[in-house]
């Protein structure tokens, strides 16, 4: 167990939907980092924040958001949803290396 | 950018010592880092090399060359439960006091008996 939790384990929608992903990073971590791993690709860094603050973006569609909140939780929002984003998605948190929540799966249909 | 080349698959036998290689290019390097990821879950952390040389964990060691962009992982005395991807990541700094881990695409290992 990481100490990192997300939820929910597992989403089904449709496309053109929005969904929310929620993570709780470690006790006394303040940075959140949300990746997004796809059956033929690796991990995809999506966006870094830290103490609520973005840090820094990767390659993350202006459909997708995040926010971290003052208990330092974060929400991955992806919104007109397409196929496409059926993917697995991890949250880390980290004070040096990253350790990560058990991801969601989010199935588009 | 940054780019991370390791292994697509690799098998090797129970009991046996496997290397994974990485090679990496990057600017702003600040450590390598190993995970293990079985399928469908979540990457756990393995190894972290800032500085040139060899960590051992038990049975798992991680070498780092920075000047030759070269990192590998070894595994020994192989184990069934060591079937797994073997990630690959490269921290560096991207700005604005952070750092990012850009990840290879993995090395998918099979142990077998």
């Amino acid at each position: 167990d990481s100490g990192v939790t997300q939820t929910p384990k597992h989403l089904i929608t449709a496309t053109g939907q929005r969904v929310t992903l929620r993570c709780s990073p470690r006790s006394g971590d303040l940075s959140v980092y949300w990746y997004q791993q796809s059956l033929d690709q690796g991990l995809q860094f999506l966006i870094h924040y830290y103490n609520g603050e973005e840090r820094a973006k990767g390659n993350i569609l202006e459909r997708f958001s995040a926010q971290q909140f003052p208990d330092l939780h974060s929400e991955l929002n992806l919104s007109s949803l397409e196929l496409g984003d059926s993917a697995l998605y991890f949250c880390a948190s980290s004070n040096n290396e990253q350790f990560f929540g058990p991801g969601t799966r989010l199935t588009v249909l | 950018g940054q780019n991370i080349d390791q292994p697509t698959e690799m098998t090797a036998t129970e009991g046996a010592i496997v290397q994974i290689n990485c090679t990496y290019q990057t600017s702003g390097f600040n450590g390598l880092f190993w995970y293990q990821q079985h399928a469908g879950e979540a990457p756990t952390f393995l190894s972290y090399n800032v500085l040139d040389g060899l960590e051992e964990k038990g049975r798992f060691s991680s070498f780092l060359s920075r000047s030759k962009g070269y990192s590998y992982l070894l595994l020994k005395e192989l184990q069934m439960k060591d079937s797994a991807s073997y990630l690959c990541a490269v921290r560096a700094y991207s700005g604005a006091g952070s750092y990012q881990l850009t990840f290879g695409k993995g090395t998918k290992l099979s142990v077998i008996p």
